[in-house]
């Protein structure tokens, strides 16, 4: 059974690059699927951020596609996440997600990881 | 990018009740839509896709329907593990970004 599990620091401040790892076990990233971010700011709804397939091209939401990288590293079976010049509307959980295509439902979601945005 | 309006925003209801939550896109979207339940501190987890197909492990008092602009998922029966905060998913591969309702919470009457 596939496990999604986020890390990265807690904490990151105004203007600086928030950086997180998805660490994924039960399924080798290379055999397939889409694998991505979404996130969510205490008590409001969730955001697409952008997903990756193994070997391909990354899609990003528009509003953060000039700040947005996502990347594999398929030797560590890990997905990353760098969100530059952060404010503080970039507080949130931020969720590590797998689909079956780069448009799809989600199937599986990592458990989150709360990232504040702080002076 | 293509809007999802849910409503209501907030629904109170007691055990055994039939309850329907609405979700309205701002185009046309087919049948790419899916549900989720998320639960306090918890991940969403994933109730049905493609607008009526219910996921494994998924209780059958669980349905949803629509096609186009407006969807309904509906729950028969109301357990008490039911009450919690659902969303709808828009994944249209024509729309440039995925987006998601702002969520129905539903809470004991």
């Amino acid at each position: 059974q596939v496990q999604l599990q986020e890390s990265g620091p807690g904490l990151v401040k105004f203007s600086e690059t928030l950086s997180l790892t998805c660490a994924v076990s039960g399924h080798s990233i290379s055999s397939g699927y889409y694998w991505g971010w979404v996130r969510q700011p205490p008590n409001k709804g969730l955001e697409w951020i952008g997903n990756i397939y193994h070997n391909g091209l990354p899609y990003y939401n528009p509003s953060l596609e000039r700040r947005v990288t996502i990347s594999v590293d398929t030797s560590r079976n890990q997905v990353s996440l760098k969100l530059n010049s952060v404010t503080a509307t970039d507080t949130a959980v931020y969720y590590c997600v797998r689909s079956a295509r780069q448009s799809d439902w989600v199937d599986n979601w990592g458990q989150g990881t709360l990232v504040t945005a702080s002076s | 990018d293509i809007q999802m309006t849910q409503s209501p925003s907030t629904l109170s209801a007691s055990v055994g009740d039939r309850i329907s939550i609405t979700c309205r896109a701002s185009q046309s979207i087919s049948t790419w839509l899916a549900w989720y339940q998320q639960k306090p501190g918890k991940a969403p987890k994933i109730l049905i896709y493609k607008a009526s197909t219910l996921a494994s492990g998924v209780p059958s008092r669980f349905s949803g329907s629509g096609s186009g602009t407006e969807f309904t998922l509906s729950i028969s029966s109301l357990q008490p593990e039911d009450f919690a905060t659902y969303y709808c998913h828009q994944y249209d591969s024509h729309s440039p970004s995925l987006t998601f309702g702002g969520g129905t919470k539903v809470d004991v009457k």
